[in-house]
């Protein structure tokens, strides 16, 4: 009962370097979401993928692009890592709209 | 930008009293959730309620949804120092396909 897994669950990035987050989840589930939580700001919506073979940008999408691999895999990638990306990186999925979501464990991202 | 408001930001109490956390949204919606989570990790979730449907319960727990003043409440009854976390409530908006969280409440519960 793995639910959605999330790789690294640390990192520390220098300015400009590149890095890709990983999600799986084994639930079958369709949709795919990527958010990032900062203090004081919630959780904020990057990108998300309603559906295997889509993607679609969040509120805060600029600096990142992801991938729908298949259907389990939803990966987040910063091409060129700034201090202002330093955050806590959540993977989210679910079955269809009208459900909830199922968290991983978090990606605690520093950039320095 | 935050479509759900929760009030307070912070909440502490002792152990055996209940918790009462409220939610405000602007928009239509198709659902309203709320999450849990603890210190340095993911959200889990605790309960829907639909917008044709005005309370729910689930254990300890009770929900109640005022479309009318896009409005929601979680009550937590007996609270349980386990119970010290944030909550986060969460719109499901028609017509999309993404939950919009708001800033949460962190409830403090003391033994």
């Amino acid at each position: 009962n793995a639910g959605v897994t999330q790789t690294p669950k640390f990192q520390v990035l220098k300015t400009g370097q590149s890095m890709t987050l990983q999600c799986a989840q084994d639930m079958n589930h369709n949709s795919m979401y990527w958010y990032r939580q900062d203090p004081g700001m919630g959780l904020r919506l990057i990108y998300y993928s309603a559906s295997e073979g889509t993607t679609d940008k969040g509120e805060v999408p600029n600096g990142y692009n992801v991938s729908r691999l298949n259907k389990r895999e939803f990966s987040l990638r910063l091409e060129s890592a700034a201090p202002s990306q330093t955050s806590v990186y959540f993977c989210a999925s679910r079955a269809s709209p009208n459900y909830g979501y199922t968290f991983g464990s978090g990606t605690r991202l520093t950039v320095v | 930008s935050q479509q759900g408001e929760e009030d307070p930001q912070a909440l502490s109490i002792q152990e055996g009293e209940n918790a009462t956390m409220n939610c405000s949204y602007k928009t239509s919606i198709n659902n309203l959730q709320w999450y849990r989570q603890n210190s340095g990790r993911g959200l889990v979730h605790l309960i829907l309620i639909r917008s044709n449907e005005r309370e729910k319960h689930s254990g300890r727990l009770r929900v109640t949804l005022d479309t009318s003043k896009k409005s929601s409440s979680l009550l937590i009854t007996a609270s349980r120092a386990a119970d010290t976390a944030s909550y986060f409530c969460a719109t499901d908006e028609s017509g999309y396909s993404t939950l919009t969280f708001g800033k949460g409440t962190m409830l403090l519960v003391s033994p």
